[in-house]
């Protein structure tokens, strides 16, 4: 069974900084099925990224997906306020461990 | 509009059991393969099983963890699905979500807004 693990797990950075997140899988992946998923406090996640590096339906292009093998990376390029939140990376049935975006 | 809204959560005693309903509306159902997913207060996100399309055969899949206790069932009829909890276990204790397996990317591309299940005596 394949492991997901995201890194780091709490980033603390300022509006309109660039925010850097880490997925890495416990063996090499096909990147055509790995996810990236947004979730604010009470509420359901939001897909951002599908197949690495796509764009869901109306995510703006400040976020961007890449990576390939075991290693997979979320970028966005200059948070928002309403940027901070948990992100999930996720593969078949596996979801990553999550990565809290904070206000620093 | 495109939907999925769960029901059926509640508080139920160790042992006992429960049936959530996922309600789509806004989206092909009937070719759509629907997993649940589910989240602890303060926890990730577990994957906990699906059902996939008629074309599909309807086959279900379970996370180990529930495997034998959980059933996933669907009605294209009305456009849900449905999640049978048996024999619950306080560590089931959860928001529980529906989500729709998308066409492209293996992603998970509509979510419900979720229900609370907590399993307590």
């Amino acid at each position: 069974e394949i492991v997901l693990t995201q890194s780091p797990g709490t980033l603390s950075l300022s509006p309109g900084e660039r925010a850097t997140l880490s997925c890495r899988a416990s063996q090499s992946v096909s990147s055509s099925y790995l996810a990236w998923y947004q979730q604010k406090p009470g509420q359901a996640p939001r897909l951002l990224i599908y197949g690495a590096s796509s764009r869901a339906t109306g995510i703006p292009d400040r976020f961007s997906g890449s990576g390939s093998g075991t290693d997979f990376t979320l970028t966005i390029s200059r948070l928002e306020p309403e940027d901070f939140a948990v992100y999930y990376c996720q593969l078949g049935n596996t979801f990553g461990g999550g990565t809290k975006v904070e206000i620093k | 509009e495109v939907q999925l809204v769960e029901s059926g959560g509640g508080l139920v005693q160790p042992g006992g059991s429960l049936k959530l309903s996922c309600a789509a509306s806004g989206f092909t159902f009937s070719g759509s393969a629907m997993h649940w997913v589910r989240q602890a207060s303060g926890k990730g996100l577990e994957w906990v099983g699906r059902i996939r399309s008629k074309a599909n055969s309807y086959a279900t899949a379970y996370a180990a963890s529930v495997k034998g206790r959980f059933t996933i069932s669907r009605d294209d009829s009305k456009n849900t699905a449905y999640l049978q909890m048996n024999s619950l276990k306080t560590e089931d204790t959860a928001v529980y979500y529906c989500t729709r397996l998308g066409p492209a990317g293996g992603a998970f591309d509509i979510w419900g807004q979720g229900t609370m299940v907590t399993v307590s005596s």
